[in-house]
């Protein structure tokens, strides 16, 4: 049950693009294609961003998109803006009804 | 619209006991396996315990087996969370989660402290 592997930080520009990487295992990521992206601001509950590795839901911005291959996922995020400073999480599915975090990425706008 | 109300933190001294529970609304629960999601202050998320649809099957991160156990009542649409022999690290917003379709609770706070 080891959590899944992102960068602690991230920045980037206001209008710049960033990319967000989240490492697993044949056990998680590399078995399911069900990984999510939250983007949580402080004092707030997660949002969901991301499901499905790659599908966004209705009302997230296309700025937000994702990718899998193998036993990594990643977030892209274009047009960076101010809102977007946040702290960024992934998800996998791992079997048995059972689910494993990544241990969060601080998107710093600068 | 989907409606996740936690409730029951709060103080608890260490080795001491609580009982979580998670109101649900707006979505057919039954057909859904639920999570407990914690977040300890300052830091990133942990799932910690997971139940099939039907009650069909539950399990918990190693750092609370034998601790903490999640049961459903589909009749009242809600998810539980016990949990027991607290301990220090266990102070976190612990968060009900339909890790299917992305929708959270706004979370209740557990402290263990003496």
């Amino acid at each position: 049950q080891s959590a899944l592997t992102q960068p602690r930080s991230v920045s980037g520009s206001p209008g710049q693009s960033v990319t967000i990487s989240c490492t697993g295992t044949s056990g998680n990521v590399g078995a399911y294609k069900y990984v999510s992206w939250y983007q949580q601001h402080p004092g707030k509950a997660p949002k969901l961003l991301i499901y499905d590795a790659t599908a966004r839901p209705s009302g997230v911005s296309d700025r937000f998109s994702g990718f899998k291959s193998g036993n990594t996922a990643s977030l892209a995020i274009s047009g960076l803006q101010a809102d977007d400073e946040a702290d960024y999480y992934c998800s996998s599915y791992a079997g048995s009804s059972t689910w494993v975090f990544g241990g969060g990425t601080k998107l710093t706008v600068l | 619209e989907v409606q996740l109300l936690e409730s029951g933190g709060g103080l608890v001294q260490p080795g001491g006991s609580l009982r979580l529970s998670c109101a649900a609304s707006g979505f057919t629960f039954s057909k859904y396996a639920m999570s407990w999601v914690r977040q300890a202050p300052g830091k990133g998320l942990e799932w910690v315990s997971g139940i099939g649809g039907t009650d069909d099957g539950a399990d918990n991160a190693d750092s609370v087996k034998g601790r903490f156990t999640t049961s459903r009542d589909n009749s009242k649409n809600t998810l539980y969370l016990q949990v027991s022999n607290l301990r220090a690290e266990d102070t976190a917003i612990y968060y009900c989660v339909n890790c299917w379709s992305g929708h959270w609770g706004q979370g209740t706070l557990v402290i263990v402290s003496s």
